[in-house]
């Protein structure tokens, strides 16, 4: 079974810390995926990665930047962190379109 | 612009009830996935379908092309099937797995 792993299931921070969100997965995809989810908004993308040091916008990208230096992992980073930006996160992978997500992160900003 | 509606937002139904979701997309999506989300977890992709009729158990996803609507049916519903279901389009022409997503439905299947 495909394993996608994020590293934190609740964080909570404060107004102005830098905020590191790990993903994971096992299975070799290309493909990799940051989402946050909010009430009434639905899921959107923030970045998404085709490859190694690959990386896109997504349609919410501000307030954000990611990094993929190995394949298995693309990490979110909050440089500065605002209220706004208190969420759900779900990483996820895909291979042949399908989808494969991790548990998700929420984090609270105070 | 790249849309997907769902309907409904929200459904009660008794268990054993059959239950439908709909969805409808725009042009320009090619393929359909309906998704499981349970609450507080992380997502489950349950069917991605760009033509027909896929079944898995008690779950049914259909996909009508020339219509632009796909549904989800759910037979003998069981309370452990409470959970938001959503709808997400994706486009080949444009980002592989990058989908456009439903605003979600959420179902709760009283005992």
């Amino acid at each position: 079974d495909v394993k996608v792993t994020q590293s934190s299931r609740y964080l909570v921070k404060r107004t102005g810390e830098k905020v590191f969100l790990e993903c994971v997965q096992d299975m070799d995809h290309e493909n990799m995926f940051w989402y946050r989810q909010d009430p009434g908004l639905g899921l959107r993308l923030i970045y998404f990665s085709y490859d190694v040091k690959m990386k896109e916008k997504g349609d919410i990208p501000e307030g954000y930047s990611v990094s993929r230096e190995k394949k298995e992992r693309f990490s979110l980073i909050l440089e500065s962190a605002s209220t706004n930006q208190t969420s759900m996160y779900l990483c996820a992978s895909s291979y042949g379109g399908e989808l494969f997500f991790g548990e998700g992160s929420r984090l609270t900003v105070l | 612009k790249n849309e997907v509606e769902q309907s409904p937002q929200n459904l009660t139904a008794q268990e054993g009830e059959f239950i439908t979701i709909n969805c409808s997309y725009s042009v320009g999506i090619s393929a359909l996935h309906w998704l499981q989300q349970h609450p507080g977890g992380g997502i489950v992709s349950l069917f991605m379908l760009s033509s027909g009729k896929k079944k898995h158990g008690r779950l049914i996803a259909t996909i009508n092309i020339q219509e632009k609507h796909s549904s989800l049916h759910i037979t003998a519903s069981h309370p452990r099937d409470s959970a938001v279901y959503i709808c997400a389009g994706s486009n080949y022409g444009g980002s592989q797995g990058n989908l456009i997503f439903g605003k979600g439905t959420k179902l709760s299947v009283k005992p």
